[in-house]
């Protein structure tokens, strides 16, 4: 099955700064990596996603960029805010059991310094 | 936020009983999911249901138990069987599980604090 690593678990970046949180896939036939931010004491929330027919993706102050050959994507935030400050995870779908499911990476704790 | 609820918020259970957790969505969604939550280690998938009346296990499926019988509900028992309950459990719903894009968003629950006396 598919196995996803995530790095690093944990983040400190100065308000205004950017921030880069790395993560890494198996399975060559994984095809979309969404990325989900868990505010603290609140559900996880999709924020951006891509798929592996596309290298790079924005959303505003947020970026995805994903390499297949090398089999990692990275979630770019820009000119952080304090109300980044949360923990995002990111995810891959690839073969799980006899059905396509999403795997998890252990997250990354996201702090924005004032 | 609306269209997928958890309950209750915090459960309490002492050793050797069953407790079951609530999930209930009125998305239409096909696909739900169970994930547990423990600190440093993300979401692990315990079971998965892709259509009424049918469920597969996830990676950490022992001392679960989990019924599909109508589309908006999918809960959760933790057994006695399962030696180390206490963590935060999440239910999650999607269109269409399998699918690269969109429909493959998974909505989550509030979410269940489970603890062990």
């Amino acid at each position: 099955g598919e196995n996803v690593e995530q790095h690093p678990s944990t983040l400190s970046v100065q308000e205004g700064d950017s921030a880069v949180i790395k993560c890494t896939y198996s399975d060559s036939a994984s095809n979309y990596f969404p990325w989900y931010k868990q505010e603290l004491g609140k559900r996880p929330q999709l924020i951006i996603d891509i798929r592996s027919n596309v290298g790079e993706k924005k959303d505003q102050r947020i970026a995805v960029t994903l390499n297949k050959t090398a089999k990692h994507f990275s979630l770019h935030i820009t000119e952080t805010q304090p109300e980044d400050s949360a923990v995002y995870f990111c995810a891959a779908l690839g073969e799980s059991g006899s059905a396509r499911q999403l795997t998890f990476g252990s997250g990354t704790q996201l702090t924005v310094l004032p | 936020d609306g269209g997928i609820t958890q309950s209750p918020k915090y459960l309490f259970r002492k050793e050797g009983q069953n407790v079951t957790l609530s999930c209930e969505q009125n998305l239409n969604h096909d696909a739900m999911y169970w994930y547990r939550q423990d600190p440093g280690q993300g979401l692990r998938l315990i079971y998965y249901s892709q259509i009424v009346n049918d469920f597969q296990k996830g990676d950490i499926a022992e001392g679960y138990s989990v019924s599909r019988e109508k589309k908006e509900s999918f809960p959760l028992t933790v057994t006695s069987a399962q030696k180390n309950p206490t963590a935060f459990y999440l239910c999650a719903s999607s269109t269409h599980p399998g699918l690269a894009g969109p429909y493959n968003e998974q909505f989550f629950g509030p979410g269940t604090r489970l603890t062990v006396l």
